[in-house]
């Protein structure tokens, strides 16, 4: 059972470039989110997902998109890259309102650098 | 605005002490707390949790204790050991609706042998 699978594990971008950080889970959980580490700021909410075919905006979702067309997949796009976004991003995933559904699995991490 | 804070960035304590990391939230309506465990270069990971209708709930040396009339949130971990070195979260839970979970900057606990 992989739980919640992030790759890659590190990139290295150019400021302007494009990639897609991506997410995807075995647990059959409805919810999906994406957080963004940095030090001393402890983990900001980007975008998040109710289920499949529905995302909203966190905290911080400004030069990120993202979709869901299946339940098991969550990628993270950046559309062009900016050193302000050199950060680690974890995605966690949920599976929703009821008793003891509400604890978060992560991923291992995905460590981003723009130069 | 609401938010769920830390008190102290880092703790450092020595072997087989006990550790409190506390832990403030400003919304009355939270109904459900958790803690997060994050070692160095991993995601988070649960250790306990909490419903705001208990006051202390026991895991395996560990201790989280809920204060709803001052809005406070602790986990006390009892005979630390080296392995507990790591940054600790609380998230809380607002009543109603979708759980979105947002957390606070996190503690730095250093143990010392």
């Amino acid at each position: 059972n992989a739980g919640v699978t992030q790759t890659p594990k590190f990139q290295v971008l150019k400021t302007g470039q494009s990639m897609t950080l991506q997410c995807a889970q075995d647990m059959n959980h409805e919810y999906m989110s994406w957080y963004r580490q940095d030090p001393g700021m402890g983990l900001r909410l980007i975008h998040y997902s109710v289920g499949a075919g529905i995302t909203d905006q966190g905290e911080v979702p400004n030069g990120y998109n993202v979709s869901r067309s299946t339940t098991e997949d969550f990628p993270l796009r950046l559309l062009s890259a900016a050193p302000s976004q050199t950060s680690v991003y974890f995605c966690a995933t949920w599976k929703g309102q009821a008793s003891g559904a509400n604890v978060l699995t992560f991923g291992a991490g995905s460590r981003l650098t723009v130069l | 605005g609401e938010s769920v804070g830390l008190h102290l960035p880092t703790l450092s304590v020595q072997e087989g002490d006990n550790s409190i990391i506390n832990c403030a939230y400003s919304n009355s309506a939270s109904d459900y707390f958790i803690w997060y465990k994050q070692e160095s270069g991993k995601g988070p990971q649960f250790i306990i949790d909490i419903r705001s209708n208990m006051d202390k709930r026991q895991g395996q040396r560990v201790t989280v204790l809920l204060n709803k009339t001052v809005k406070h949130l602790s986990l006390q971990i009892a005979a630390t050991q080296p392995g507990d070195s790591a940054v600790y979260f609380c998230a809380e839970k607002r009543g109603g609706g979708s759980y979105i979970p947002t957390f606070g900057r996190g503690t730095s606990l250093i143990v010392h042998p």
